[in-house]
């Protein structure tokens, strides 16, 4: 099956560094990923959507500043999370949609193994 | 009202059980349904995928959606401790790279 990889699955850093996570389609590419973030038993949020050749698209509430995105080819997108505070600290996951894949399915999503992030 | 409802539980229960999951939602334009299973401090893995309105089993597990009443619901047959973990409901609206769209997620804990 797909997999997507993402790197590196936990970090901890000082408030004010910058972050970097990076997520790979392994086995297939992908024009559109998904990053999410989730905290401790809470499901998971949609931060934006990450497009190969264009702006990422940012949901409501989260700061394209902060939350920088870039989708250099087609089986990798990074979101970099800059001048990080302990607010930030939590579980970073990315997923890549199927559906343009031959027999992947419409609406099915494939995720990463999500990045845990501490500010301290 | 939220777009997808499901609730957090906790649920628990024994080993052998049958475990009933589900989800109501409030867009009728979601045509795609899945469930997704997440262990503690892991990416979610799909379990189950339904286009549409019906049954579909694999193996313990049965999805099924019924778009008239808007509600998708999750079985697990003899549930095994295994199987004890957050599941997430997930829709999607059409065709394309269009996001998922979670319930909250039901922690399940199956006892031995």
């Amino acid at each position: 099956g797909a997999v997507v990889s993402q790197h590196p699955s936990r970090v901890i850093c000082k408030s004010g560094t910058s972050v970097k996570i990076e997520c790979r389609s392994l086995d297939f590419q992908a024009t559109t990923m998904f990053w999410y973030r989730q905290f401790p038993k809470q499901s998971l949020m949609l931060m934006a959507t990450s497009n190969e050749g264009s702006k990422a698209t940012y949901e409501q509430g989260v700061e394209k500043d902060k939350f920088l995105i870039n989708h250099a080819s087609l089986t990798l997108s990074t979101l970099t999370v800059t001048s990080a505070h302990p607010e930030d600290s939590s579980f970073y996951i990315c997923s890549a949609p199927l559906g343009g894949v031959p027999g992947g399915r419409i609406g099915e999503q494939f995720f990463g193994p999500g990045t845990r992030l501490t500010v301290l | 009202q939220k777009e997808v409802e499901q609730d957090p539980g906790p649920l628990s229960v024994p080993e052998g059980a049958i475990v009933s999951l589900n989800c109501t939602y409030s867009n009728s334009a979601f045509q795609y349904f899945m469930w997704y299973r997440q262990y503690s401090r892991k990416g979610p893995e799909l379990l189950m995928y339904t286009y549409s309105s019906g049954n579909k089993e694999d193996g313990r597990f049965t999805a099924q959606v019924d778009k008239s009443s808007k509600y998708i619901s999750l079985f697990i047959r003899d549930s095994q401790p295994s199987d004890s973990a957050t599941y997430l409901c997930a829709m999607s609206r059409n065709s394309g790279n269009t996001p998922l769209v979670f319930g909250k997620g039901t922690r399940l804990s199956v006892i031995a």
